[in-house]
C-alpha cells in the first residue's frame, strides 16, 4: 500500500483565494482525520470521519473550512477565503477501528500571502 | 476534552545516553496511548503504544510505560543514536486523538 497520500505537498495562495486540500487514506481504513500543525498550537484535530460520515467538526477553526469525504477513497479539506493565518502544515491521517494507530500522510504546507 | 501535557519541550543528550519524554492526560476514558516520531519534512510516525490495560511494553531500544492511577505515561529511548533526533509527540485516544505539544529531541554524536 503507498500509504496516506496527500495532494498538493505545498501550497502558496494569496489572501481570499479558495484553497483545496486532497486525501486518499489507506484502502479499508474507515476512519479518516484532518490534522493541522503550527509551532504555536501544535498538532490540531480538525474534524474526523467514520465510514464517510463527518462525525466531530468542533476543531474546524471557522466557517471558512469545510471538509468532505464523498467515497471511502478521498476527502478535502477546502478553505474559502483563506487568510494568512491559515498558513501551517495540514495532515491527513487514517485508521483502522480497532487498530487505533493512526497512518498520517506527508502533509500539505500551506502559505497564504 | 482530553488535555495532553507533554515534557520537557526540548531535550539534548549525548549519543548512548538514555532520553525519558512524559505526558500527562486529564481523560480518564482514554485507553490508548501511541508516541509518534516527527522528522523535519515529514508527517508523524508511530513508533509504541500502549493500551490502558498494561502497564508497560518495549520494543528494542524504546519502552513506554503507563501510570493509569497518576493518569501520565512515558517514553524511554536507550542507548540514543543521532538518528533518534526528531520531534516525539505522545498522545491519548478516547474516541479521537490528542496529542502532546512534542519533544524535540537532539542526540549529539
Amino acid at each position: 500500500d503507498a500509504g496516506v497520500i496527500q495532494s498538493p505537498r505545498h501550497e502558496v495562495t494569496e489572501m481570499g483565494q479558495e484553497v483545496t486540500l486532497r486525501c486518499k487514506p489507506i484502502s479499508g481504513h474507515d476512519y479518516l482525520f484532518w490534522y493541522r500543525q503550527t509551532m504555536m498550537r501544535g498538532l490540531e484535530l480538525l474534524i474526523y470521519f467514520n465510514n464517510n460520515v463527518p462525525i466531530d467538526d468542533s476543531g474546524m477553526p471557522e466557517d471558512r473550512f469545510s471538509a468532505k469525504m464523498p467515497n471511502a477513497s478521498f476527502s478535502t479539506l477546502k478553505i474559502q477565503p483563506s487568510e494568512p493565518r491559515d498558513s501551517a502544515v495540514y495532515f491527513c491521517a487514517s485508521s483502522f477501528p480497532d487498530l487505533p494507530g493512526y497512518t498520517f500522510g506527508s502533509g500539505t504546507r500551506l502559505t497564504v500571502v | 476534552g482530553e488535555n495532553v501535557e507533554q515534557h520537557p519541550s526540548t531535550l539534548s543528550v549525548q549519543e548512548g545516553d538514555s532520553a525519558v519524554i512524559k505526558c500527562t492526560y486529564s481523560d480518564s476514558a482514554s485507553n490508548y496511548f501511541p508516541w509518534y516520531k516527527q522528522e523535519l519534512g515529514k508527517g508523524p510516525q508511530l513508533i509504541i503504544d500502549i493500551r490502558s490495560n498494561v502497564g508497560e511494553k518495549k520494543d528494542q531500544r524504546i519502552a513506554v510505560t503507563l501510570n493509569k492511577t497518576a493518569k501520565h505515561f512515558s517514553l524511554h529511548i536507550t542507548e540514543t543514536q543521532p538518528e533518534d533526533s526528531a520531534v516525539y509527540f505522545c498522545a491519548a485516544v478516547n474516541n479521537d486523538m490528542r496529542f502532546g505539544a512534542g519533544t524535540r529531541l537532539t542526540v549529539k554524536p
